[in-house]
């Protein structure tokens, strides 16, 4: 069974207008983390925003946001005022685990086109 | 304040032969973490290094190899390189205390013809 589903292959928006990427996850651990991640063409992988499982606030980066739902196992990222340089693979990942070196699975990812 | 280096960007080889991949972690990290992300997917783990030692293992076979060196850079060494070995393989370094981060350098696109 998938740990991490992303379920939008990919997504238009228009610039300016607010997007939610959507991420479910699958654990019966009580502590692990959620990280979001932007990869560009160029191939690099940006780090955005972490939530950790017993975090009682929603993470929040500058124009990004991850709507945390624990109890229907969701972490979806939000982009507010879009720009054009958003567009990219966004991956949903996960720590399973509450040691820092336990295993980071990643979703399929969702490719985003914000249109000027 | 460099971030995560990776070398060489790009690499060809042929089935059979052997790789070395070259990861330097972000200043101040001294975990490095191995990824293979083959086109159109979500990076896999390989292995996880901390003070030189693996401590975590993805599920790849032993044709993957790595190694930490005491200034936390890092090689992962494919054997045996297969059609299906074609991959970005990304490093990503971390730190073992503070804020939990883990960021990655710009990849090595490797082929196997």
């Amino acid at each position: 069974a998938q740990k991490i589903t992303q379920t939008q292959p990919g997504m238009f928006v228009q610039e300016k207008e607010a997007v939610t990427l959507d991420c479910t996850y699958d654990t019966s651990d009580p502590s692990y983390g959620l990280f979001w991640y932007k990869q560009p063409s160029s191939g690099e992988m940006i780090f955005l925003i972490y939530q950790g499982s017993y975090d009682q606030q929603n993470a929040t980066e500058g124009r990004y946001s991850l709507n945390f739902q624990k109890a229907r196992k969701s972490a979806n990222l939000v982009i507010s005022a879009s720009q054009l340089g958003d567009s990219a693979m966004y991956f949903c990942a996960m720590r399973e685990g509450p040691r820092r070196d336990d295993k980071i699975i990643f979703g399929k990812g969702t490719r985003l086109h914000i249109l000027p | 304040d460099a971030g995560v280096t990776q070398s060489p960007t790009h690499l060809i080889k042929t089935r059979g032969q052997q790789v070395t991949l070259r990861c330097s972690p972000k200043s101040g990290h001294d975990t490095v973490s191995w990824y293979q992300q083959a086109l159109g997917q979500g990076p896999q783990f390989i292995f996880q290094y901390y003070e030189e030692e693996e401590r975590q293992r993805g599920n790849f076979p032993d044709r993957f190899s790595g190694h930490q060196f005491p200034n936390y850079s890092s090689e992962l060494n494919v054997n045996a390189l297969l059609l299906g070995d074609s991959a970005l393989y990304l490093c990503a370094s971390s730190a073992n205390t503070g804020v939990e981060t883990q960021y990655f350098g710009p990849g090595t696109r490797l082929l196997v013809l």
